[in-house]
């Protein structure tokens, strides 16, 4: 059973940074990549950046180039994704999700709220 | 910048059939970007339907389908049921990176 836990709520002040973290377990394949998404109040999905746990290999979209910083904790098979500089159109929901582009690979967490206000 | 563009909104009617479309700013879509589709429905993560253009999972109902269509990937449902009302979102690959479409709204009314 795989399951994607993600860690708490966070409210931080502009200019800051938060870490929010995604604890896998339960996933067989050494192969996958770990990707960060992100929905503001109210609107569309926002894909941010993926993760491949065995190669900690990594790519990011061009628009959080310099801003994001994606690992992982082999010991604690945890994934996190730090974003610094935080504005507030950084207020968001960020998912992880486990996705394949040619398997029938489709696991999410249930999201982290992240408010960034003064 | 990719700019991946859906319709804003769709209305169909119970029992009627409708096609979502995703379309890339830069070049037609094609296999090569594996277009995905997802559906999301209020205060839930996005759920998978379609992957690898036209691939289903497991839990995906038949009436759900994808395809190209004239340099888009198309998401089809037919014989649409009350609860299909949701978001659906397009995501398109290319060069390593991902893109989401901008989300269609469908109202089953």
């Amino acid at each position: 059973q795989v399951q994607l836990v993600q860690s708490g709520a966070e409210v931080k002040k502009p200019g800051t940074s938060v870490k929010p973290s995604c604890k896998e377990t339960g996933y067989t394949l050494t192969h996958y990549y770990i990707h960060w998404v992100r929905q503001a109040p109210g609107q569309g999905l926002e894909w941010m950046g993926k993760i491949n746990p065995s190669g900690r290999v990594t790519d990011h979209a061009q628009k959080f180039q310099g801003r994001v910083t994606m690992t992982w904790d082999t010991s604690t098979t945890t994934a996190f994704m730090e974003l610094s500089s935080l504005r507030s159109e950084d207020t968001a929901i960020y998912y992880c999700a486990i996705l394949a582009r040619t398997t029938a690979t489709d696991f999410w967490g249930r999201g982290t709220l992240v408010t960034v206000s003064s | 910048q990719t700019v991946v563009t859906q319709e804003p909104s769709l209305t169909v009617s119970p029992g009627g059939t409708v096609t979502l479309t995703c379309a890339s700013n830069t070049e037609p879509v094609t296999s090569g970007h594996y277009p995905n589709w997802f559906q999301q429905k209020p205060g839930q993560p996005p759920r998978a339907l379609i992957y690898s253009t036209s691939s289903k999972h497991s839990w995906t109902p038949a009436r759900f389908s994808g395809s190209l269509l004239g340099g888009k990937a198309a998401l089809t449902l037919s014989d649409v049921q009350p609860e299909d009302e949701a978001d659906y979102y397009c995501l398109l690959y290319s060069g390593g990176a991902y893109v989401f479409g901008t989300g269609t709204k469908v109202s089953v009314l």
